[in-house]
């Protein structure tokens, strides 16, 4: 059964910082795996799907890999800003790549100015 | 705009008393899904549908229905809420072919309150 873990929980970082987002996942057989942003009080944007045949995506400051054989994803933060302040998920397919998608619990980020 | 909505927004109800929220989108999505979300535990899939008239259970479906009768919506049923039903809800859809593989659209979220 697929568990998608996040680490660290909550983090706190000066404006400026490159800062990484921990993901990892307990079945490698995916197709991808997506990384969102979450507001306080709002619903989620996708910020970068992965597939299963790519290393990394890139949009703007963000960069997320993909290594399914060590079952872990990362996304890193370049030049954080305030505005970066909000909780990154991370969410991969369920086992047998039904329509389940399950996610992690989340790291709520904080950059300070 | 596409946009996935839900409605009600907040909901503020009692227990046993009924009651649907709705979920639209205006992306002709063939895959769509309910999620609840609560402190310490995340967010959690109750429902998805990949197609009309095709619904399966997430993680968490005990106490709720759901129907798919038409591509753009896809309501979610809670036939005798319960305060353990209490939570922040997300409708979420995503394109075809791929479905829960490709890029998920969600909506604003309903913040249920079951007394």
């Amino acid at each position: 059964k697929q568990e998608v873990t996040q680490i660290p929980a909550a983090l706190s970082v000066p404006e400026g910082e490159n800062l990484v987002l921990n993901c990892s996942f307990t079945d490698s057989a995916i197709y991808n795996l997506q990384w969102f942003r979450q507001d306080p009080g709002k619903g989620l944007t996708s910020l970068l799907l992965i597939q299963s045949s790519q290393r990394e995506q890139t949009s703007g400051r963000l960069n997320a890999s993909l290594d399914k054989s060590s079952g872990r994803s990362t996304l890193y933060i370049a030049a954080s800003q305030p505005g970066d302040s909000a909780t990154y998920l991370c969410a991969a397919p369920g086992s047998g790549n039904t329509g389940k998608l399950i996610f992690g619990q989340g790291t709520t980020l904080q950059v300070k100015p | 705009e596409a946009q996935v909505t839900q409605n009600p927004r907040y909901l503020i109800t009692v227990t046993g008393k009924k009651l649907t929220v709705t979920c639209s989108q205006n992306m002709n999505h063939e895959y769509m899904s309910w999620y609840r979300q609560d402190p310490g535990l995340g967010l959690r899939q109750i429902y998805y549908s990949m197609n009309v008239e095709v619904t399966d259970k997430g993680d968490v479906p005990e106490g709720y229905k759901v129907s798919r009768k038409e591509k753009r919506n896809f309501p979610l049923i809670l036939e005798s809420p319960s305060p353990n039903q209490t939570s922040l809800y997300f409708c979420a859809s995503s394109p075809p072919p791929s479905g829960v593989t490709d890029t998920q659209y969600f909506g604003p979220g309903t913040r249920l309150t079951v007394l």
